[in-house]
């Protein structure tokens, strides 16, 4: 099993400039996270899918950021335009809702927004 | 007070010591409980998963929840220096269907010293 697939693992990129970010989760998952993690606020939920569909956008932190899931096997979280705040790791997690509610994470993208 | 609180450290232990790592939290809708283990540069591996109160054990790794507290343990006996790392709980409520996001302690840097 090759596990969650992040990609680009890293990326920099200027102030007003758009980033995509993407993922490929576990085959056979349903469930999709994406999350960021800093130093000043650790690791936080920003958005989560279910059977494709978003259900809790809730951390999101402004309309600059978007995330879709077009099938089961691909997502993209996209900042448009980035500033140097969004400078973070941003990782990617999937689960089987089925079972418990242990999630496996991807490698992480780190974003660095000059 | 944020939903779940965890020392940062660092703590440094010599090799072979028992180390405990805990967390509580504030929200008695959590019934989910994980520990995962985070190395440098990585994404968070799971390490422990428990639901509810009581004790779970894995090899060297023991996970004690305490729901009367809201208070959650990781013990690590005979630890070694590959299990120096940045070790983060996580919790999730219960919910009706589809999946929940994890939420995050900040995690404590552990030090195991050889």
């Amino acid at each position: 099993d090759a596990g969650v697939i992040q990609s680009p693992r890293h990326e920099v990129t200027e102030m007003g400039q758009e980033v995509t970010l993407r993922c490929k989760p576990i085959s056979g998952h349903n469930s999709l996270f994406w999350y960021r993690q800093t130093m000043m606020r650790g690791l936080e939920l920003l958005i989560y899918f279910n059977n494709n569909v978003p259900i809790d956008d809730s951390g999101m932190p402004e309309d600059r950021f978007s995330a879709k899931m077009p099938n089961a096997s691909f997502s993209t979280l996209k900042i448009q335009p980035s500033e140097p705040r969004d400078s973070a790791v941003y990782f990617c997690a999937s689960r089987f809702s089925g079972r418990a509610r242990e999630q496996f994470f991807g490698p992480g993208t780190r974003l660095t927004v000059l | 007070q944020k939903e779940v609180e965890q020392d940062p450290g660092p703590l440094s232990v010599p090799e072979g010591a028992i180390v405990s790592l805990n967390c509580t939290y504030s929200n008695s809708a959590f019934q989910y409980f994980m520990w995962y283990r985070q190395y440098s540069r990585k994404g968070p591996e799971l390490l422990m998963y428990t639901y509810s109160s009581g004790n779970k054990e894995d090899g060297r790794f023991t996970a004690q929840v305490d729901k009367s507290s809201k208070y959650i343990s990781l013990f690590i006996r005979d630890s070694q220096p590959s299990d120096s790392a940045t070790y983060l709980c996580a919790m999730a409520r219960r919910s009706g269907g589809g999946a929940d996001g994890l939420t995050f302690g900040k995690g404590t840097h552990l030090i195991i010293q050889p």
